[in-house]
């Protein structure tokens, strides 16, 4: 299995903050890298494909980049709606793994 | 629209077999690129990945889990079924389905599974 590790588990930010979650997967995975956002009680929903794909009605502050095993999230401009806790998980192979969730809370 | 829906007992016992069924609409399983899998949830923990069937009717499993799970498609109804065997309380979970394509495209909204005599 390909193992995805995320950095940091958790962060506490301000509204206004810029945010950068980290995922390096244990193996090249090309850009075969998904980002998505969970909020308490209620199924993930995909924020970002291929790395730096941006999915309809995603706000724009959300940005992605990286390549081969080492990748980046970013929120520009934090806003109350955007805390939650935040997975990738990589479509290179099957079983296509998660990480383990960065968690981001009011400081 | 896309939408997934689960369904099947909010409760097993241990040793049992689960049984649920993803009931799909927006799309067709029989278009190539398309399949739609199960991830569960523990609890306050990690999502975990546990299976996929694809529009040609190959299936992937997570390898942890491969000897107790079965999952199979009905294209005419719309639906996957996800089978395991052996059920264990360490397997209670919100368990998830969703469209894979490039991504988990799009998610049900989840089932809560819990295992206990």
């Amino acid at each position: 299995d390909i193992q995805m590790t995320q950095s940091p588990s958790s962060l506490s930010a301000s509204v206004g903050d810029r945010v950068t979650i980290t995922c390096r997967a244990s193996q090249t995975i090309s850009n075969y890298l998904n980002w998505y956002q969970q909020k308490p009680g209620k199924a993930p929903k995909l924020l970002i494909s291929l790395t730096s794909s941006l999915q309809n009605g995603a706000p724009s502050r959300f940005s992605g980049s990286g390549s081969g095993t080492e990748f980046t999230l970013t929120i520009g401009s934090l806003q109350p709606e955007d805390f939650a806790t935040y997975y990738c998980q990589q479509s290179h192979r099957t079983p296509w793994t998660f990480g383990q969730g960065t968690k981001v809370d009011l400081k | 629209q896309i939408t997934l829906k689960e369904s099947g007992p909010t409760l097993v016992k241990p040793t049992q077999t689960l049984t649920l069924t993803c009931t799909f609409s927006g799309f067709s399983l029989s278009s190539s690129g398309v399949g739609v899998g199960w991830i569960r949830q523990p609890p306050g923990k990690a999502l975990e990945w546990l299976a996929l069937i694809y529009w040609d009717d190959d299936k992937r499993y997570s390898p942890s889990l491969k000897s107790r799970l079965t999952i199979t498609k009905d294209t005419s109804k719309n639906q996957v079924v996800l089978t395991m065997t052996n059920m264990d309380p360490v397997d209670t979970a919100t368990y998830y389905c969703a469209s894979h394509v490039v991504a988990v495209d799009y998610w049900g909204q989840g089932t809560l599974v819990t295992v206990s005599s």
